[in-house]
């Protein structure tokens, strides 16, 4: 079946850019999604990406998706306090696979 | 402006008590969706529903129920048969029609019992 793995933390100065990396295991063509958890909140989708593209970049996100190693990175660039947050990759899927998410922390 | 609602925000029960959480979407979705959330293990889910009158369980149904009468609305019972039902509860919602099918969330439910 579907998995999808990410790491659980990552933190970084103000300013600097994050990289959240994410890996999922469906071969067949698909699209993977971006969530960004608040504390306390629901799920907001960011962004996504169909897996015949390479790049896909909006405003401050980019994302990259590597298909030959089935690897999906989130870059947040000029990163704020305000991005402090859990991001969740996933996989398009009856229902959707999310992975853990990925606790970012951002340091002033 | 349309959306999930998901209420009451917090919700306290006693143990031993079933205690029903309400979902009302009017993204005119077909499928929705129950989540549960713990610290540090992401998001499992609970149970899902693709079309009014029927419903799947999802990886931890055990202990929880759901009815799905009406397209707009989705509310998931938490029964005295749940173990540790102490959790926050999320809502979601998709069409089903479409390539690109993201779900839209509600902003949970965080249900405490003691």
């Amino acid at each position: 079946g579907e998995d999808v793995e990410q790491s659980l933390f990552l933190s970084v100065r103000e300013g600097d850019s994050s990289v959240i990396n994410c890996t999922y295991t469906d071969s067949s063509s698909t699209y993977l999604y971006w969530y960004k958890q608040e504390p306390g909140a629901g799920l907001q989708l960011l962004t996504y990406i169909f897996s015949n593209m390479d790049m896909k970049q909006d405003q401050r996100l980019t994302v990259l998706l590597n298909k030959k190693d089935k690897h999906l990175s989130l870059r947040i660039a000029d990163t704020q306090t305000g991005d402090s947050a859990i991001y969740f990759c996933a996989e398009r899927a009856t229902p959707l696979v999310f992975g853990k998410g990925t606790r970012l922390s951002v340091i002033a | 402006d349309g959306g999930i609602t998901q209420s009451p925000k917090y919700l306290f029960r006693k143990e031993g008590q079933n205690v029903t959480l309400s979902c009302e979407q009017n993204l005119n979705h077909d499928a929705m969706y129950w989540y549960r959330q713990d610290p540090g293990q992401g998001l499992r889910l609970i149970y899902y529903s693709q079309i009014v009158n029927d419903f799947q369980k999802g990886d931890i149904a055990e202990g929880y129920s759901v009815s799905r009468e009406k397209k707009e609305s989705f509310p998931l019972t938490v029964t005295s048969a749940q173990k540790n039902p102490t959790a926050f509860y999320l809502c979601a919602s998709s069409t089903t029609d479409r390539e690109v099918s993201p779900l839209h969330f509600g902003n949970g439910t965080r249900l405490t019992v003691t």
